[in-house]
C-alpha cells in the first residue's frame, strides 16, 4: 500500500550525528517533492527540509540550515536526512512527507521517529 | 520569515459548528491547507487550495481563505473531530509554513 516508513531515530549526545530514512513504497516516489517535519514534544509542527522530485535542489529552515542535509535515492525510493552538530533543541519526532501532485499540501505522512538529543 | 498565528484552544459542543482561524499577512493569495492530528498519531491533510477536501474526508469539513484569514470549518462537530488542528501554507514555491496549532475540544 502507499505509505512512508522512517527510521534512525534515537538518542544522541550533543554534538554528535545522526541519519533519518524515509522509505516510500505503493507510489512513483520520483515524481513528488519530499519534506520533513519535525514537532517537539508538546509543540506544533516546525518544517524542516525539502527535496525536490529529482533531488536537483534543497532548501531548509533557518533553524537547521549548515547542519542538517536533504537527500534522496530515486532508486531505493528512499529520503534521508543527515543530522550534524545536533542541540538540545533538535529534539523531536521527525516525520517525513509527500507533497501531493498538484495540490500544493502534504497528502501522505510517515509514523514519525523520534530523535533525542541528551547528554 | 512567513509567520501564521491560530488561536491556540477552541471548545464546541458535540453537534455544534467550530469555527478554526489562522491569520497570515496577505493569506488570501497564498494557497492554506489544514491538517488533524490526535494525540500520539501523524497528521492528517483535512483541507487542501484553501477549500478542497481529499477522498475520505466527510464534508463536515470545509474552508475558506480571503485576505488575511483562512478558515476551518467543522459543522456538526462530533468527538472524533477532537485533537490539534494545524494550517500551512508556501513562503516561496517550496518552503513549508505552518501556524502554532489550535486544539479542539468537543465539550
Amino acid at each position: 500500500q502507499v505509505q512512508l516508513v522512517e527510521s534512525g531515530g534515537g538518542v544522541v549526545q550533543p554534538g554528535r550525528s545522526l541519519r533519518l530514512s524515509c522509505a516510500a513504497s505503493g507510489y512513483t516516489f520520483s515524481s513528488h517533492g519530499m519534506h520533513w517535519v519535525r514537532q517537539a514534544p508538546g509543540k506544533g509542527l516546525e518544517w524542516v527540509a525539502v527535496v525536490w522530485y529529482d533531488g536537483s535542489s534543497e532548501n531548509y529552515a533557518d533553524s537547521v540550515k549548515g547542519r542538517f542535509t536533504v537527500s534522496r535515492d530515486n532508486v531505493k525510493n528512499t529520503l534521508y536526512l543527515q543530522m550534524n552538530s545536533l542541540r538540545d533543541e533538535d529534539t523531536a519526532v521527525y516525520y517525513c512527507a509527500r507533497r501531493g501532485a498538484g495540490i500544493d499540501a502534504f497528502d501522505l505522512w510517515g509514523q514519525g521517529t523520534l530523535v533525542t538529543v541528551s547528554s | 520569515s512567513y509567520e501564521l498565528t491560530q488561536p491556540p484552544s477552541v471548545s464546541v459542543s458535540p453537534g455544534q459548528a467550530a469555527t478554526i482561524t489562522c491569520s497570515g499577512d496577505k493569506l488570501g493569495e497564498k494557497y492554506a491547507s489544514w491538517y488533524h492530528q490526535k494525540t500520539g498519531q501523524s497528521p492528517v491533510l483535512v483541507i487542501y487550495q484553501d477549500t478542497k477536501r481529499p477522498s475520505g474526508i466527510p464534508e463536515r469539513f470545509s474552508g475558506s481563505n480571503s485576505g488575511n484569514t483562512a478558515t476551518l470549518t467543522i459543522t456538526g462537530t462530533q468527538a472524533m473531530d477532537e485533537g490539534d488542528y494545524y494550517c500551512q501554507t508556501w513562503d516561496g514555491s517550496a518552503t513549508g509554513v505552518f501556524g502554532g496549532g489550535t486544539k479542539l475540544t468537543v465539550l
